[in-house]
């Protein structure tokens, strides 16, 4: 099984800040057919069901907000939040679904400092 | 529009077995997968397994021992069953499409594991 190692745990930023936070995977996530990455990140927020925020690593999702940017390839990855919003204050999470079982990462935790 | 309901006890006891049911609209189960993952309170997301379009089933290998995920695809629902259930089996379960520009989730069922 692949295994998702997220970090940080949690984060506390200030409204305007930029945050990273990182997904490393055992194994490349990277398809040589395609050259995509099966990385997915998701958002969450209390008492809702998860949103995908960004695809194949670097695609976000319709209506995301372009401070949200992915990057990575391979084992690395990267979720880049910048000039971070009130209502960006959410958990995180990376998805692996480059091969069965998917798995996620352990999650980041965006707080308010 | 594309809509997944889960459906199921809130509470079951230690040692039974969990039923839930995924009612799917919008899209067709031969078309696209259907995924369960499930969150402990206070805890992060895990994923259970998936129906693919075809029939095909995957399972989380911790759970591959105790986990069944089956379809009645002309009543446009997929079914979880978990037996053995313990107190850290409690936590929301979700269906989810969970694909690439076709991602959606149900609101997820809250299961209880109590005596």
């Amino acid at each position: 099984d692949i295994v998702m190692t997220q970090s940080p745990f949690s984060l506390a930023v200030s409204e305007g800040e930029m945050v990273t936070i990182n997904c490393k995977s055992s194994q490349s996530l990277l398809s040589s057919g395609n050259q995509k990455n099966y990385l997915a990140w998701y958002q969450q927020k209390p008492g809702q069901s998860p949103k995908l925020l960004i695809y194949y690593a670097s695609t976000r999702q319709s209506g995301v907000p372009d401070r949200f940017i992915g990057s990575g390839s391979g084992t690395d990855f990267t979720l880049t939040i910048s000039d971070v919003q009130a209502e960006d204050l959410a958990d995180y999470y990376c998805l692996q679904h480059y091969s069965s079982p998917y798995t996620f990462g352990a999650g980041t935790k965006l707080e308010l400092k | 529009q594309v809509q997944l309901k889960e459906s199921g006890p809130g509470l079951v006891q230690p040692s039974q077995t969990l039923s839930l049911t995924c009612t799917v609209s919008g899209f067709s189960l031969t078309s696209y997968n259907v995924h369960w993952v499930r969150q402990p309170p206070g805890k992060g997301l895990e994923w259970m397994g998936r129906m693919r379009y075809n029939g095909d089933t995957s399972y989380n290998s911790a759970l591959k021992s105790r986990l069944s995920i089956s379809r009645d695809t002309s009543k446009n629902q997929v079914f979880l069953k978990m037996n053995s259930l313990q107190t850290d089996d409690t936590g929301t379960y979700y269906c989810t499409s969970l694909t690439t520009l076709f991602d959606y989730w149900g609101q997820g069922v809250m299961v209880t594991v109590s005596s």
